[in-house]
Formats: structure tokens, C-alpha cells, sequence
């Protein structure tokens, strides 16, 4: 199956500070990418949605000028937690998604995570 | 609204007995496709099996099988010949309109 890689896998940073975490499609070109949210022990929750080249579709209660989302390429996508406090301490997951050709289904493939922790 | 709902938040099995994780989900679509996928402590996401809403057959992947009763909104993983391996959160998931929507997941412990 196609690779997704997250970079950096574990981040620990200052309250106040920003976080830049990437999402990288290896070896397809992303059209759609996803970035997800999961606290522990629990599920993935949607945050947004990324087109390459047009901006990102937040879901309902997260603020996009905390969660910036950049899909610059067919291949990058990024996501910046600007001032970032103690309450953002999460796991955060990517997945990327190809085009689907003839396939009525595109499938998405899952970055392995990154754990932040604010202090 | 599309929800997913997973009933069991803990389950236990014996390695090379056979157990079933229950999902039972709601949308409005007519197509649709539905997923169980493991995470393991790594935490990566890994697609079992997944089954899509027009065939009327079960999908099966090896040890993995599923029960979907379409009529109930039902889809339920078979784990046959559990492995010390299958110890993992095992989310079900609904697809459609472009987005994924995941229950809350089964943690599923296989002891020796």
C-alpha cells in the first residue's frame, strides 16, 4: 500500500510557542489531506480537510487560526499550532488520499502520528 | 447525521479462539462503505477489511471476516484464530461524502 510519513513522530514544546508538524505522501500524489485529532484512549476526530492548492475545510468547533493548514504540493501538507498551550497536548494523525481513477472509493492512507506535548 | 457506535469498550480472548466486535452505524446514504481498522500500541491506523454498502456479500480477509446486515445498519469483525498480534483498539468507520467517521473504538486484549 502507498506510505504516508509524519514528521516530527513526538514534539515537546513551550506554552506560547508554535508547532509546525508535516505530512508527506511518498510515493503517490495526494490530492485530499486529512488531519485528525486523538486524545488518549479515545477516537480520531476529524479536523480538517486539505486540497492541494486551495485552502482547508475546518470542521465545526476548530479554529483555523489556531490550526493552520497548508497543502502546498500534491505531496506536503502541513499543520501549524500557532501559540500553543498545555490543552493541545495530543496525538495528532495525517492521512492522504489519492485520485481514485476508476475506483468509486479512494482510500486513505494513515501517517503513523505525531505525539505533541505543550508544557 | 452519520454516527458510529461501538458498544463494546473492552473485550478479552483467549489466543486461537475465535471473538466478534459489534458496530452499528447511521447515515442516510444509499452508498457508502464501511472499514474496521486496527491500531496497535504503535498507533498506527491499519485497514482490516472493508466492505462496501451494494455488495450484499461479507468481506473476508484471511482471519478476518465481517457480518453486515445492511437492513440493521450492522457490521460486526469476526477474529478468527485470535494472535497475540490482534491485541489492539479496533475502530469501525463509515465513508462517505469524502470523510471518514470513526466510532469509538474496541479495545480487544488476546492472552495466551
Amino acid at each position: 500500500g502507498a506510505v504516508v510519513s509524519q514528521h516530527p513522530s513526538r514534539v515537546i514544546c513551550k506554552s506560547g510557542t508554535s508547532v509546525k508538524i508535516e505530512c508527506r505522501s511518498l510515493d503517490f500524489q495526494a490530492t485530499t489531506m486529512f488531519w485528525y485529532r486523538q486524545f488518549p484512549k479515545q477516537s480520531l476526530m476529524l479536523m480538517a480537510t486539505s486540497n492541494e492548492g486551495s485552502k482547508a475545510t475546518y470542521e465545526q468547533g476548530v479554529e483555523k487560526d489556531k490550526f493552520l493548514i497548508n497543502h502546498a504540493s500534491l505531496t506536503l501538507s502541513t499543520l501549524t499550532v500557532t501559540s500553543a498551550h498545555p490543552e493541545d497536548s495530543s496525538f495528532y494523525i495525517c492521512s492522504a488520499q489519492g485520485d481514485s481513477g476508476l475506483s468509486s472509493y479512494n482510500e486513505q492512507f494513515f501517517g503513523p502520528g505525531t505525539r505533541l506535548t505543550v508544557l | 447525521a452519520q454516527t458510529v457506535t461501538q458498544s463494546q469498550p473492552e473485550m478479552s480472548v483467549q489466543e486461537a479462539e475465535t471473538v466478534t466486535l459489534s458496530c452499528t452505524y447511521d447515515t442516510s446514504e444509499n452508498n457508502y462503505y464501511l472499514f474496521w481498522y486496527k491500531q496497535p500500541p504503535s498507533r498506527q491506523m491499519i485497514l482490516v477489511i472493508r466492505q462496501e454498502a451494494y455488495k450484499q456479500q461479507n468481506a473476508t480477509e484471511n482471519r478476518f471476516s465481517v457480518n453486515f446486515q445492511k437492513a440493521a445498519k450492522s457490521f460486526s469483525l469476526k477474529i478468527s484464530d485470535s494472535q497475540l498480534g490482534d491485541t489492539a483498539m479496533y475502530f469501525c468507520a463509515l465513508h462517505n461524502t469524502d470523510k471518514l467517521i470513526f466510532g469509538t473504538g474496541t479495545r480487544l486484549q488476546v492472552f495466551p
